[in-house]
């Protein structure tokens, strides 16, 4: 059973670009929830997404920030106008309808 | 949400057994402990969670106060792999929701 799957691994983005990180979670599980990581810090919980709902986004930036999880594909975290304090580590997770989280690998995304 | 208090680091000596508190004066009733661990470059792993009782598995024991203001995760003989960043998390579930909220954490050193 393979784990939670996030690419890219690395992303690079100059100033002003978008960036679009992509999870698949694990086989099963309905529920995703999006984390990110600044460097030396803990994670914080972004957005919380069941199929084609968004159940939580209490942790999202107001703006150039959204997430979605499609009835069919990965869920996307996506990034609009990218500035240089975007610059993290996101982690995504999943569980079962109760249950534990499991995390992916994350996606380290730099902007320039 | 119910906060938690670590200390920020700690080091142990390899096949030693490792104690890491947490207080968590607030915890309502409903609230689960768990404790979830992030090594270097990776995503958070969970370890273990509990409600009232000690609890073990092939990780792990956590050790629940009797008054659930405080917990302790033990690691019984640590091995270089166990140096990772440990974070104690209160898991309540609100109106569905089941973020995490991750503290700081303790920063573990296994000395060889």
């Amino acid at each position: 059973n393979a784990g939670v799957m996030q690419n890219p691994r690395h992303l690079v983005r100059r100033r002003g670009q978008e960036a679009r990180l992509r999870c698949s979670p694990m086989k099963g599980h309905s529920h995703v929830y999006w984390y990110r990581q600044l460097p030396e810090e803990g994670l914080k919980f972004m957005v919380y997404l069941q199929k084609e709902n968004i159940i939580d986004e209490s942790g999202m930036p107001k703006e150039r920030f959204s997430a979605e999880f499609p009835k069919e594909g990965p869920s996307i975290l996506r990034i609009q106008q990218v500035v240089r304090g975007d610059s993290a580590a996101y982690f995504c997770a999943s569980s079962p309808l109760s249950g534990e989280q499991f995390f992916g690998p994350g996606t380290r995304l730099t902007v320039l | 949400d119910a906060k938690t208090t670590q200390p920020n680091s700690m080091e142990s000596n390899e096949e030693e057994p490792v104690h890491l508190p947490c207080n968590h004066s607030t915890i309502s009733g409903t609230d689960y402990i768990h404790w979830y661990r992030q090594l270097p470059s990776q995503g958070p792993e969970y370890v273990i969670h509990g409600l009232t009782s000690n609890v073990n598995n092939r990780m792990a024991s956590l050790a629940i106060a009797e008054d659930r203001k405080s917990s302790t995760l033990i690691l019984h003989r640590a091995t270089l792999r166990d140096a990772a960043v440990y974070y104690c998390i209160l898991r309540r579930i609100i109106q569905g929701a089941q973020k995490l909220v991750f503290g700081q954490g303790t920063r573990l050193t296994i000395n060889p």
